[in-house]
C-alpha cells in the first residue's frame, strides 16, 4: 500500500520567516496529493491540494510543489504568522480502483513565535 | 457551508461494552470514510464505503468493527467489545466525487476505561 514520509516532525521559526515541510510517497499511481492543517483538538482542514498533472499550485500564502519523478510533494508557508502555529499533514491518494482513500504522513508540529 | 456531522463528541464507555459512532456525512455526498487519531499520532485509515459497501478496509478494521448506512443520512461505526487501545479520536469524512477533496467531521473522543 501507499507509505507516506514527512519531514521533519516539529518546526519552529520565528514569524515573517518561511516555513518547508516535505513529504514523500511510494505509490507511482497516487495521483492526488492534500495537505491538511489541524490545530489542537480540531478535525483536520483542508488547505491546500495539488494534482498529479500540475507541478505546482500557490493559494495566498501557501503554497505546493510536487515532483513525481521523485515522488516527493513539499508545502511552503510564507510570511508565517502565529496562527499558523499547528500540525500539518501531507497525503496521498493512491490510484486505481481503491476506495480513494488518503493515506497520511505523521505530521508536522509548527511553531511561529511572534 | 456544509458539513459532517459527529455525535457524541465524547464517548466513555468500559473495556468490553459496545459502542455506536454517528456521522452525518454531506448530503450530496457518495464517499463516506472512517479514520481515527491516537492522541499526537497521525490520522490512520480505517475503512471506506461506497453505493451501500464497504470499498476498502485496513488492518485496523478487524472483526471487531463495522460500519453501516441505515438510511440516508446517517453513516456509522461500530465497535463490538471495546479495548482499551481502541481509545483514540475517531474522524468520520466524505467527498463528492473521485476528484473532490476530503471534508472531516469535528470527531468523536472515545475514552475506553
Amino acid at each position: 500500500g501507499e507509505n507516506v514520509e514527512q519531514h521533519p516532525s516539529t518546526l519552529s521559526v520565528q514569524e515573517g520567516d518561511s516555513a518547508v515541510i516535505k513529504c514523500t510517497y511510494s505509490d507511482s499511481a497516487s495521483n492526488y496529493f492534500p495537505w491538511y492543517k489541524q490545530e489542537l483538538g480540531k478535525r483536520p482542514q483542508l488547505i491546500i491540494d495539488i494534482r498529479s498533472n500540475v507541478g505546482e499550485k500557490k493559494d495566498q500564502r501557501i503554497a505546493v510543489t510536487l515532483n513525481k519523478t521523485a515522488k516527493h510533494f513539499s508545502l511552503h508557508i510564507t510570511e508565517t504568522q502565529p496562527e499558523d502555529s499547528a500540525v500539518y499533514f501531507c497525503a496521498a491518494r493512491p490510484g486505481g480502483n481503491s476506495g480513494y482513500a488518503l493515506n497520511f504522513g505523521k505530521g508536522t508540529s509548527l511553531l511561529v513565535t511572534p | 457551508e456544509p458539513e459532517v456531522t459527529q455525535t457524541p463528541s465524547h464517548q466513555v464507555t468500559q473495556m468490553g461494552q459496545e459502542v455506536i459512532l454517528r456521522c452525518v456525512p454531506i448530503s450530496n455526498h457518495l464517499y463516506f470514510y472512517w479514520y481515527r487519531q491516537i492522541l499526537g499520532q497521525k490520522v490512520e485509515f480505517l475503512v471506506s464505503f461506497y453505493n451501500n459497501e464497504i470499498s476498502e478496509k485496513s488492518e485496523i478494521f478487524d472483526d471487531q468493527f463495522s460500519v453501516e448506512r441505515p438510511d440516508g443520512s446517517n453513516f456509522t461505526l461500530k465497535i463490538r467489545s471495546t479495548k482499551l487501545e481502541d481509545s483514540a479520536m475517531y474522524f468520520c469524512a466524505s467527498m463528492g466525487g473521485i476528484n473532490s477533496p476530503l471534508h472531516f467531521g469535528n470527531g468523536t473522543r472515545l475514552t475506553v476505561t
